[in-house]
């Protein structure tokens, strides 16, 4: 079965700080896509990046940064220099490669950017 | 605009007193879903489509139908609501590229629904 684990429930870090979101899966297939989503205050999803397994390039925009690791089936997601509104709930989301199957998501991790 | 759209947006009710959430998508996705997202829990299927007049379950389906009579709309419906369906809906929708590679999913912006 797959799962996604996000162990950090709430960070909170001081604006300017850089902060890392971690996020560990697990699935049995060889082909897979794993997705990060913001959800900020006002509750809307807003999608961030979508990462096939075969591409294990960290990606980088503009303050975001995604590190994938299939050796520690990781795929975690840094903010440089972060700003208050980069507060929200962050979810990170599992899908296979059978069409569109359901995306399993991490239980989320609450970042709270103090000024 | 590219959008999904969701009403109502706030939905206060009774126990057993049916209800529909409309999703609307002007993208030409094939693919829509809908999913719950209870504190602790993130986010959970309720129900997918892949294509007009095909439907299947997700991980917690008991308590909704749904239906796809057209590419655009995929309603949800809780005929029978329960204090235990108070939640924030969420529908989503992407391309479906032929089983190949699930595409992006975009949301709609959510349906507080809150059942006494």
């Amino acid at each position: 079965a797959q799962k996604v684990t996000q162990a950090q429930t709430e960070i909170s870090v001081v604006e300017k700080e850089d902060v890392t979101l971690d996020c560990v899966y697990e699935t049995r297939d060889t082909t897979y896509y794993l997705f990060w989503y913001k959800q900020p205050p006002s509750g809307e999803l807003v999608f961030l990046i979508r990462r096939n397994s075969f591409d294990e390039q960290n990606e980088i925009s503009g303050r975001y940064s995604w590190n994938f690791q299939k050796s520690t089936s990781s795929f975690n997601f840094t903010i440089t220099a972060s700003q208050v509104v980069d507060s929200a709930v962050y979810f990170c989301a599992l899908s296979d490669s059978s069409g569109n199957t359901p995306l399993v998501f991490g239980k989320g991790t609450r970042l709270s950017v103090i000024a | 605009e590219a959008q999904v759209t969701q009403n109502p947006r706030y939905l206060i009710t009774v126990t057993g007193k049916k209800l529909t959430v409309t999703c609307s998508q002007n993208m030409n996705h094939e693919y829509m879903s809908w999913y719950r997202q209870d504190p602790g829990l993130g986010l959970r299927q309720i129900y997918y489509s892949m294509n007009v007049e095909v439907t299947d379950k997700g991980d917690v389906p008991e308590g909704y139908k749904v239906s796809r009579k057209e590419k655009r709309n995929f309603p949800l419906i809780l005929e029978s609501p329960s204090p235990n369906q108070t939640s924030l809906y969420f529908c989503a929708s992407s391309f479906d590229w032929g089983g190949l590679a699930p595409d992006t999913q975009y949301f709609g912006p959510g349906t507080r629904l809150t059942v006494l």
